[in-house]
């Protein structure tokens, strides 16, 4: 099936510094992907789309600025945090669908705390 | 009002006991129905997937959708230890955009 690889698994960082999470489709191309954030006892909440070759698509209330989003080729797209706060500490997730009309496949997670 | 709804829990059961976790919704819109099942400090598996209303059963799973009454339901048959996760309701009216519940925390104890 569908796999998707994301990295790091859980990073710990500075107050000011940037983090980069990476997310994979191992083995099928995915034009669109999808990166969410999740807080504690809370629903995902959809960041951004990320689609190749063109900017993301950023919800409401996300600043595309902070959270920099690249999707270079169809198989890898970046969610970069930058100027990391301690209130940015979350644990974020990428998905894609491969392009079946079954669903999306998520990939493991990046927790991320910033000290 | 929140799009989706879904009970945090957490829910205790004994193994063997069947298990029914639920969805309600505003959007009468949705028609893609996902249950997904996420342990801890992992990413959503997908475990079922539906289109409007009706059942569909898979192994100890079954997935039921009341667009009459916007409620999505799962039910768990001869739950496992191994069944203890959070269960992730996510619906979508075009299959663009997924609205997830909160999740509920199962625990199935041995």
């Amino acid at each position: 099936g569908a796999v998707v690889s994301q990295h790091p698994s859980w990073v710990i960082c500075k107050s000011g510094t940037s983090v980069k999470i990476e997310c994979r489709s191992l083995d099928f191309q995915a034009t669109t992907m999808f990166w969410y954030r999740q807080f504690p006892k809370q629903s995902l909440m959809l960041m951004a789309t990320s689609n190749e070759g063109s900017k993301a698509t950023y919800e409401q209330g996300v600043e595309k600025d902070k959270f920099l989003i690249n999707h270079a080729s169809l198989t890898l797209s970046t969610l970069t945090v930058t100027s990391a706060h301690p209130e940015d500490s979350s644990f974020y997730i990428c998905s894609a669908m491969e392009g079946s009309n079954y669903g999306y496949t998520f990939g493991s997670g990046t927790r991320l705390t910033v000290v | 009002q929140k799009e989706v709804e879904q009970d945090p829990g957490p829910l205790s059961v004994p193994e063997g006991a069947i298990v029914s976790l639920n969805c309600t919704y505003s959007n009468s819109a949705f028609q893609y129905f996902m249950w997904y099942r996420q342990y801890s400090r992992k990413g959503p598996e997908l475990l079922m997937y539906t289109y409007s209303s009706g059942n569909k059963e898979d192994g100890r799973f079954t997935a039921q959708v009341d667009k009459s009454s916007k409620y999505i339901s799962l039910f768990i048959r001869d739950s496992q230890p191994s069944d203890s996760a959070t269960y992730l309701c996510a619906m979508s009216a075009d299959f663009n955009k997924f609205y997830f519940g909160s999740g509920t925390k199962l625990n199935v104890k041995p």
